[in-house]
């Protein structure tokens, strides 16, 4: 079973700042089936990015995504009020189909 | 706009079933998409335990150790889980959700169920 490991497992940031937060696979993973997550505190997780760097509907283009293999990377450019959450990455595959890392919390500074 | 919304009992006791609907609108459950549950243990990360098309075909997560059945109602656009055997562990928010591009695109408010005598 691959397994997703994010880092760092707290960020902390202001208002205005560029946040990097990181997810690295156990094995690689194709870049098709890497997708991120965005949740905030009582909350459903929010779809932000599928294919590894492709914004879901409505998301803004602050938010990037990039990588391949083992190594991917969420972006956030400019960092608002309403980006503070935690982060999940997700890898689709098999056995289990849907695999999570285990989160990065994004938090004021 | 596709909405789900899950429903069930927040209280389920050990060694007994689990059991959630999770009702779809905006779009029908027949369209070309699969369904997913997820849940989510208090304080901690997203583990998903299985999806379902319209036909009744499924995959589930294997750490569930057989315990896992969903079906689909498709004349009331509505999917189901049912889990057995609970324990304390089994204790979470559930998460119903539509699959998109390898993801979860559309995702339900999230009910806390609690495992407890």
């Amino acid at each position: 079973e691959i397994v997703l490991t994010q880092s760092p497992g707290t960020l902390s940031l202001s208002p205005g700042e560029r946040a990097t937060l990181s997810c690295t696979a156990s094995q690689s993973v194709s870049s098709t089936f890497l997708a991120w997550y965005q949740q905030k505190p009582g909350q459903a997780p929010r779809l932000l990015i599928y294919g590894a760097s492709t914004r879901a509907t409505g998301i803004p283009d602050r938010f990037s995504g990039s990588g391949s293999g083992t190594d991917f990377t969420l972006t956030i450019t400019t960092l608002e009020p309403e980006d503070f959450a935690v982060y999940y990455c997700q890898r689709y595959g098999t056995s289990p189909l849907y695999t999570f890392g285990q989160g990065t919390k994004l938090e004021i500074k | 706009q596709v909405q789900l919304q899950e429903s069930g009992p927040r209280l389920v006791k050990p060694s007994e079933t689990l059991f959630l609907t999770c009702g779809v609108s905006g779009v029908s459950i027949t369209n070309n998409n699969w369904w997913s549950w997820v849940r989510q243990p208090p304080g901690k990360g997203l583990e998903w335990i299985g999806e379902i098309y319209h036909d009744g075909r499924n995959t589930y997560n294997p750490s569930l150790k057989g315990r896992v059945d969903m079906s689909v109602d498709k004349s009331k656009n509505q999917f189901s889980l049912r889990l057995n055997s609970v324990t304390a562990a089994d204790t979470a928010v559930y998460y119903c959700g539509r699959n998109g591009v390898y993801s979860v695109d559309y995702w339900g408010q999230g009910t806390l169920v609690t495992v407890s005598s």
